[in-house]
């Protein structure tokens, strides 16, 4: 059963275009919520996390919304550049505790074009 | 500076055959983690140990068997090998336990089965 639900599975934008990738998640114990990019040939890299407390959170170009009550996390990526081209997975994970695991999707590939 | 060093980067080897990667990170990190990726990238975590101390162990075969020497190095044996544990495997740490904390991914092991 797979507990995070990424969308869509690939992605192509436009070189100053906005992606937007989305998340659902099942379990409502959730509460803490990164996003990791990816480039070819490297680890994932932590982007940007949110905790439920707030529906948004921005860092340079890159927002997480997050609607609790629909489940749903989204990444947007303003103003797109050819070097966001990598892999982006969402992640969940429940409390702080010792063995508490993160949950991953199944990543998309986003493709900014030139 | 290497933050989480991983060796090898290519793994091939038969089927029945024993290997072993090696992990180190140098952040002064309590917690490491292996996380397999498929083929499809899914990124799934295998073990955490903190401070030496095996805390989450994963549905994972008793092939697989994590150590960690001290809190700096984890190493993952697998013994006879499967075509299905063909995979990248991937070593992080993050500081103290727990989801919340960021994990520091290392550039990952291409394990190929043959």
């Amino acid at each position: 059963q797979q507990q995070v639900k990424q969308s869509p599975q690939s992605l192509i934008v436009q070189k100053g275009g906005i992606s937007i990738i989305n998340c659902a998640y099942e379990n409502t114990a959730f509460d803490y919520f990164p996003w990791y990019q990816q480039f070819p040939g490297k680890g994932p890299a932590l982007l940007i996390a949110i905790r439920p407390d707030v529906s948004e959170k921005k860092e340079g170009r890159f927002t997480i919304s997050f609607n609790k009550s629909a489940k749903q996390f989204s990444l947007h990526i303003m103003d797109s550049q050819p070097g966001d081209s990598a892999t982006y997975f969402c992640a969940a994970s429940n409390g702080g505790g010792a063995n508490s695991k993160l949950t991953f999707g199944k990543g998309i590939t986003l493709s900014v074009r030139p | 500076d290497t933050a989480v060093s991983q060796t090898p980067k290519y793994l091939v080897t038969q089927m029945g055959n024993d290997k072993s990667i090696k992990c180190e990170q140098n952040l002064g990190h309590d917690t490491m983690y292996w996380y397999k990726q498929d083929s499809k990238k899914f990124l799934k975590i295998m073990f955490s140990y903190n401070n030496k101390e095996l805390i989450i162990n994963e549905t994972v075969p008793n092939r697989f068997s994590p150590k960690s020497p001290d809190k700096a190095h984890l190493n993952l044996h697998i013994n006879s090998l499967e075509l299905g544990d063909s995979a990248v495997y991937f070593c992080a740490s993050s500081q103290g336990w727990g989801s919340y904390n960021e994990q520091f991914f290392g550039p990952g092991t291409r394990l190929t089965v043959l």
